[in-house]
């Protein structure tokens, strides 16, 4: 079994203020890892993703998270948010034991003030 | 590379009637997901295709919800009859083996 939780359904920030918003998993075997963000009145679409390898993978738009196994997390960071950030971002698991089905967290709404 | 494509954007119709929503994959991709977005439920799977073949139709909320697949560039999610409370966004997914999901722009749906 897999599931996905992310803390906060609303993150709210300043403009060149650090955005963080967190993730935590549960997978009985390893796991895939996915971020995926979606703008108003678009689908989703993915910023970064965590297969095998480097437990620190770099995104699109200046995104980055870490796989952290001991702690089952996979948090995704942005040294200065910009008020294009502004969108919904979902956290996502897929893994062997699931048929690589992704488990989707609740998403966290990021809002950026000027 | 063509993304999903994904017919119509935009449904308004009157509650009772047939509604079906269109869907084109990534070629070469051999998984077709069905989502339903609304704000109160959030992103809820319906059903997944492997290979054309439905795996896992468990997220279907009831009979009046069916899905097709008859082709590996070709899908369907057709409501019949629609209610009010089915108006949602309907997003299309394809995705090749482990790989990521590649998600259409959906299909907003309004019944009136």
């Amino acid at each position: 079994a897999q599931s996905v939780t992310q803390l906060g359904s609303h993150v709210s920030v300043s403009e060149g203020a650090l955005v963080l918003l967190r993730c935590n998993y549960s997978s009985s075997v390893p796991p895939y890892l996915f971020w995926y963000v979606q703008y108003p009145n678009q689908g989703l679409q993915l910023l970064l993703k965590y297969t095998t390898g480097a437990t620190l993978v770099k995104g699109i738009n200046g995104f980055e998270a870490e796989f952290k196994k001991s702690e089952t997390s996979f948090h995704l960071t942005k040294p200065s948010a910009h008020m294009s950030d502004a969108a919904e971002y979902f956290c996502a698991v897929s893994s062997s034991g699931g048929s690589y089905i992704p488990t989707f967290g609740r998403g966290t709404s990021l809002i950026v003030h000027p | 590379d063509a993304g999903v494509i994904q017919s119509p954007r935009h449904e308004v119709t009157e509650m009772g009637q047939e509604v079906t929503l269109r869907c084109k994959p990534i070629s070469g991709h051999n998984s077709l997901f069905w989502y339903r977005q609304t704000m109160m439920r959030g992103l809820e799977l319906l059903i997944y295709f492997n290979n054309n073949v439905p795996i896992d139709d468990s997220g279907m909320p009831e009979d009046r919800f069916s899905a097709k697949m008859p082709n590996a560039s070709f899908s369907t999610l057709k409501i019949q009859p629609s209610e009010p409370r089915d108006s949602a966004v309907y997003f299309c997914a394809s995705k090749r083996e482990a790989g990521e999901l590649f998600f259409g722009e959906g299909s907003r749906l309004t019944v009136l």
